[in-house]
């Protein structure tokens, strides 16, 4: 079994740049859910995308976009980047999109703003 | 609002000595409850969960207990080693997402 990937592992970008993140899900399962971790914070829900629909957002503005692919791995795009999007980005995957099934996470990718 | 509030923020026990971690919940519609362990550097890995029409459930040393009706859980680990340091969080399902809390830094001192 094939668990959860992500690349890349880390990441330097200048205020205003765009990034995109990506995330390969755990073989099965068709949900991959995005998080934003600070340092010292629990992870905070970006959004989720089941069946390659979007399914579910948190408070992050349009700026933070993604996408799911039928192979059900996934993307994250930031755009014009602020400081305070310095952070470990993680994603999840799961068998449902419904929020009740176990969530297994990759080993996230740490962007740094400067 | 969705919220989830965990306490203690840090927690240091001798080696053998149990750890209580205990989390409260705003949506009384939430069902499920995962807890996760992060060690530093790492991912975060699923540890055990529970779900709400179940008041407790156990796993070797750790357990979970659930009081849907003063919406919240704990975490109970028993005969602590030095490798259960790492943080811990606890999460609640809401609108279909996790809510994460701010987690436990939990030191295991030999």
């Amino acid at each position: 079994e094939t668990g959860v990937t992500q690349s890349p592992t880390h990441l330097i970008k200048t205020r205003g740049q765009q990034v995109t993140l990506r995330c390969s899900s755990q073989s099965g399962h068709n949900t991959v859910s995005w998080y934003q971790q600070a340092l010292g914070q629990g992870p905070q829900f970006i959004f989720q995308y089941y069946r390659e629909e979007e399914n579910g957002r948190g408070n992050f503005p349009p700026r933070f976009s993604g996408l799911q692919f039928p192979n059900y791995s996934s993307e994250l795009n930031v755009n014009a980047l602020e400081l305070d999007d310095s952070a470990l980005y993680l994603c999840a995957s799961s068998l449902q999109g419904d929020g009740n099934q176990p969530q297994h996470f990759g080993d996230g990718t740490r962007l740094s703003i400067l | 609002g969705e919220n989830v509030e965990q306490h203690p923020s840090t927690l240091s026990v001798q080696e053998g000595d149990s750890a209580v971690i205990k989390c409260t919940y705003s949506d009384s519609a939430s069902n499920y409850f995962p807890w996760y362990k992060q060690e530093l550097g790492k991912r975060p890995q699923l540890i055990i969960d529970i779900r709400s029409n179940v008041g407790e459930k156990k796993d070797q040393r750790i357990a979970v207990t659930l009081n849907k009706t003063a919406k919240h859980f704990s975490l109970h680990i028993t005969e602590t080693q030095p490798e259960d340091s790492a943080v811990y969080f606890c999460a609640a399902s809401m609108g279909g997402k996790l809510i994460f809390g701010q987690g436990t830094e939990l030191s295991v001192k030999p």
